[in-house]
């Protein structure tokens, strides 16, 4: 069955724009969690939806956000990009049970220039 | 290909080796604990995983040792391949239903032939 899809791979945008990226789960997995990727920080983890709703969030500012969809695709957004937010972006999705295993798409890359 | 981290510790074995990769975790409330592999390029993929209630777990080539006392967390892979090359990470999870991994910093993992 196919895997965990994110597009865009990956993206150049400027200071002070937004951008939205997309995460299409696992067919039948409900939960689809946001993580950061920096050299300095490593995995963050930004938030989580689970049908639909948003049932965890991470400690980042209020300029990332999100939401799911009810086929359990997900997006995010950045808005007010600022250089700091040049990252890998990766999304996981899993069945949303306690001790599931979570499985990771190839993540986004955004750069901000 | 791309680089997931410039600063991390790095474990360079020849091939043949049988390797250990250590991760200390600090919150002694997670009850889920995952070792995951990221190659260049690409997200991490799953590799095994335990509970809190094991101290041992074995898979194909590799074991995962949990010591709740001193919080510390190893993989050891046996018969190391260069195919093993690539950043390891272990996870943790609260058993809260909710699917929010909290990563460690990551090793990087060499194989020479």
């Amino acid at each position: 069955k196919a895997g965990v899809t994110q597009t865009p791979r990956y993206l150049i945008k400027t200071r002070g724009q937004q951008v939205t990226l997309s995460c299409s789960p696992i067919s039948g997995h409900r939960s689809v969690s946001w993580y950061q990727q920096t050299p300095g920080q490593g995995l963050q983890f930004l938030f989580e939806y689970f049908s639909e709703t948003q049932r965890n969030k991470g400690n980042f500012p209020g300029r990332f956000s999100g939401r799911q969809f009810s086929n359990s695709r997900s997006e995010m957004n950045v808005s007010t990009l600022e250089l700091g937010d040049s990252a890998l972006y990766l999304c996981a999705s899993s069945l949303g049970g306690a001790n599931t295993e979570a499985f990771f798409g190839q993540g986004t890359r955004l750069t901000v220039v | 290909g791309e680089s997931v981290g410039l600063h991390l510790p790095t474990l360079s074995v020849q091939e043949g080796d049988n390797s250990i990769i250590n991760c200390a975790y600090s919150n002694s409330a997670s009850d889920y604990f995952i070792w995951y592999k990221q190659e260049s390029g690409k997200g991490p993929q799953f590799i095994i995983d335990i509970r809190s209630n094991m101290d041992k777990r074995q898979g194909q080539r590799v074991t995962v040792l949990l010591n709740k006392t001193v919080k510390h967390l190893s993989l050891q892979i046996a018969a190391t391949q260069p195919g093993d090359s690539a950043v390891y990470f272990c996870a943790e999870k609260r058993n809260s239903g909710y699917s929010t991994l909290t990563f460690g910093k990551g090793t990087m993992l060499l194989v020479s032939p």
